[in-house]
């Protein structure tokens, strides 16, 4: 079965500077997708980028951008320019081409110090 | 109004009532679905709905029992819970029958509490 793995529990960046969160996955798929999810305060769950697999070149929304190691099976999420806003809860997701279900790591708890 | 509403926000309930979760999705989506959210746990699903029909159940103790009446709202119906059963229940919808990049859309959750 599919396994996610974000190893950071908590993390904590000063506003203005950059931070990265990991995500490493294991699959024995050759096509598939990854997503970043955040989860602020108000507990709704957002979709902040999407990357797919057989796509190499690095997803990027505005200041959020991934590094995407598909030898390396890992998936990290680089926030730039880092605001009070963006400090939530950061899920990592993958999922089959197919139509299965998601599978989410336990999630990164993200602080931004002003 | 946001695209998927949940209610309510909190619920606390005791082990021997009986209590419905429910959400309504408001973007013409076809699938839906109920996620758990544990404390330091990944999110577990539950159940999943395409087109009305039940697609999905996570191996879900029967004391939860879902139900779709239409493409726009999902219960969660809920008895004889137990202490470990409190968490966040998050909905979530999608376009459905897009394959496995499309984007899951969520609401806010219901806050349980089992007393």
């Amino acid at each position: 079965a599919q396994t996610v793995t974000q190893s950071q529990p908590e993390m904590s960046v000063q506003e203005a500077e950059t931070v990265t969160l990991s995500c490493t996955y294991d699959t024995s798929e050759s096509d598939y997708y990854l997503f970043w999810y955040k989860q602020p305060p108000s507990r709704q769950m957002i979709l902040v980028i999407r990357q797919e697999a057989y796509k190499q070149q690095n997803a990027t929304e505005n200041r959020f951008s991934v590094n995407f190691q598909k030898a390396a099976k890992s998936f990290s999420l680089k926030i730039s320019d880092s605001q009070l806003g963006d400090a939530a809860m950061y899920f990592c997701a993958y999922r089959d081409s197919g139509n299965t279900p998601l599978v989410f790591g336990k999630g990164t708890r993200l602080s931004v110090i002003a | 109004e946001t695209g998927v509403t949940q209610t309510p926000r909190h619920l606390v309930m005791g082990m021997t009532n009986k209590k419905s979760l429910k959400c309504e999705q408001h973007l013409g989506h076809n699938a839906m679905y109920w996620y758990k959210q544990s404390a330091k746990k990944p999110l577990e699903l539950m159940f999943v709905y395409n087109f009305k029909e039940q697609t999905e159940n996570n191996s879900v103790p029967s004391r939860f029992s879902p139900e779709c009446p239409n493409s726009s709202h999902l219960f969660l119906h809920l008895h004889t819970l137990q202490p470990e059963d409190s968490a966040l229940y998050l909905c979530a919808s999608s376009q459905g029958g897009s394959g496995g990049g499309e984007k899951l859309f969520f609401g806010s959750g219901t806050q349980l509490s089992v007393l």
